[in-house]
């Protein structure tokens, strides 16, 4: 069965600073990884998306995350924090047969602090 | 292009009345929609798949009679909130896949039930 686990239902960093939001998965075959942003009363917004291609995933917003097999992470990261960063951002994994199926992570809070 | 619309994003009524909640893909076709329910602070909960023209297929533990799912066409599936409890009251997300794309979904705004 699959799973997500985000470590840290909330992050706080300084504007300027690097944010990273952790993400690691279980799954019995090739997954998609997926990074979504969530801002309040909003739907979700796709930040990247993995999908077996380059392990390194460039997204919107200067988000990047990349894909580490050996740690089955998918960790989140931006150099710099900007105040409208500020969101709930989600880890997601689907299994890679194109089921669309998601399993979500619990989500972590990230505060932008001026 | 990709673009699905919720409506309402808001809705307020009485306990024991039913709410209807649209999905639109406003610019493609979607076979398949998914319907998530969001709890405050929490994450997303797989309610069940819509599939056009086929009955949906709900998640263990969702009460098929209580959150009715219809996906008439290509381009609109429905939840249904039948009998409503203060329980029910929460955040509902729609998403939809296109067909031959790479996993990826797109989602609705979202549309926030409060049962009073």
């Amino acid at each position: 069965a699959q799973s997500v686990t985000q470590l840290g239902s909330h992050v706080s960093v300084s504007e300027g600073a690097l944010v990273l939001l952790r993400c690691n998965y279980s799954s019995s075959v090739p997954p998609y990884l997926f990074w979504y942003v969530q801002y309040p009363n909003q739907g979700l917004q796709l930040l990247l998306k993995y999908t077996s291609a380059a392990t390194l995933v460039k997204g919107i917003n200067g988000f990047e995350a990349e894909f580490k097999k050996s740690e089955t992470s998918f960790h989140l990261t931006k150099p710099s924090a900007h105040m409208s960063d500020a969101a709930e951002y989600f880890c997601a994994v689907s299994e890679a047969s194109g089921t669309y199926k998601y399993i979500f992570g619990t989500g972590t809070r990230l505060k932008v602090l001026a | 292009g990709a673009v699905v619309s919720q409506h309402p994003s808001r809705v307020i009524c009485k306990s024991g009345t039913s709410v209807k909640i649209e999905c639109r893909s406003l610019d493609f076709q979607a076979t398949t929609m998914f319907w998530y329910r969001q709890f405050p602070k929490k994450s997303l909960m797989l309610m069940a798949t819509s599939n056009e023209g086929s009955k949906a297929t709900y998640e263990q533990g969702v009460e098929k009679d209580k959150f009715l799912i219809n996906h008439a066409s290509l381009t609109l599936s429905t939840l249904t909130v039948t009998s409503a409890h203060p329980e029910d009251s929460s955040f509902y997300i729609c998403s939809a896949s296109l067909a031959g794309g790479t996993g990826e979904l797109f989602f609705g705004e979202g549309s926030r039930l409060t049962v009073l």
